[in-house]
């Protein structure tokens, strides 16, 4: 079964650092590009990044570029979000998506990042 | 940027009723829209993409149509499990993705 598990949300202040993973099982993670996608509290999908499959190739949304860094590490079959500078617009929820040809699925259950004071 | 609009935001039918979604691109797509479900608390599911294919496992009361700039999800006798937040997504664009607003499907 293909399956996508985030961790590494939590609460963090204004101007603070936070990283996501991404632990992917059941399909070969190499083979595949990779994207984070976030939904603030009851709010709509917004793309975040992407990451080629050899990790070579990224980008960004104009949002979270020069301060977000998207990674891989395809020995440990684990995606990474490193949030630097984080502001309180980027409270959301922050879901992990395999491209299969430009169509996200499967979704992750997502994990829950709170910028605030 | 592509800009993608949903319409209505909010959709009232009665189960066993048909609901008709739409979603219109600022430029064509041809025929490069796919569609996803979310329910609350969930993540969202893949049910349509390249503007008409079913996903895998997703049951054949969904359809979609359209290509260019319009298109549509039908659900054709709408079931309890399938009131949901439908969002639709461009990837003509490519790596510039972008997501509808949503329209939430809720029961009448």
């Amino acid at each position: 079964e293909v399956q996508l598990v985030e961790s590494g949300g939590g609460l963090v202040q204004p101007g603070g650092s936070l990283r996501l993973s991404c632990e992917a099982s059941g399909f070969t993670f190499s083979s595949y590009w990779m994207h984070w996608v976030r939904q603030a509290p009851g709010k709509g999908l917004v793309w975040v990044s992407r990451v080629t499959g050899d990790g070579s190739g990224t980008i960004y949304a104009d949002s979270v570029k020069g301060r977000f860094t998207i990674s891989r590490d395809n020995a440990k079959n684990t995606l990474y979000l490193q949030m630097e500078s984080l502001r309180a617009e980027d409270t959301a929820v922050y879901y992990c998506v395999r491209d299969v040809s430009s169509r996200f699925d499967p979704w992750g259950q997502g994990t829950l990042v709170t910028v605030s004071s | 940027e592509i800009v993608m609009t949903q319409s209505p935001a909010t959709l009232s039918v009665s189960p066993g009723e048909r609901a008709t979604l739409s979603c219109r691109a600022s430029q064509s797509l041809t025929s490069n829209l796919a569609w996803y479900q979310q329910k609350p608390g969930q993540a969202p599911r893949l049910l349509i993409y390249g503007a008409s294919t079913r996903a895998t496992g997703i049951p054949a009361r969904f359809s979609g149509s359209g290509s260019g700039t319009e298109f549509t999800l039908t659900i054709s006798s709408l079931q309890s499990e399938d009131f949901a937040v439908y969002y639709c997504q461009q990837y003509s664009n490519w790596p510039l993705y972008t997501f509808g607003q949503g329209t939430k499907l809720e029961i009448k």
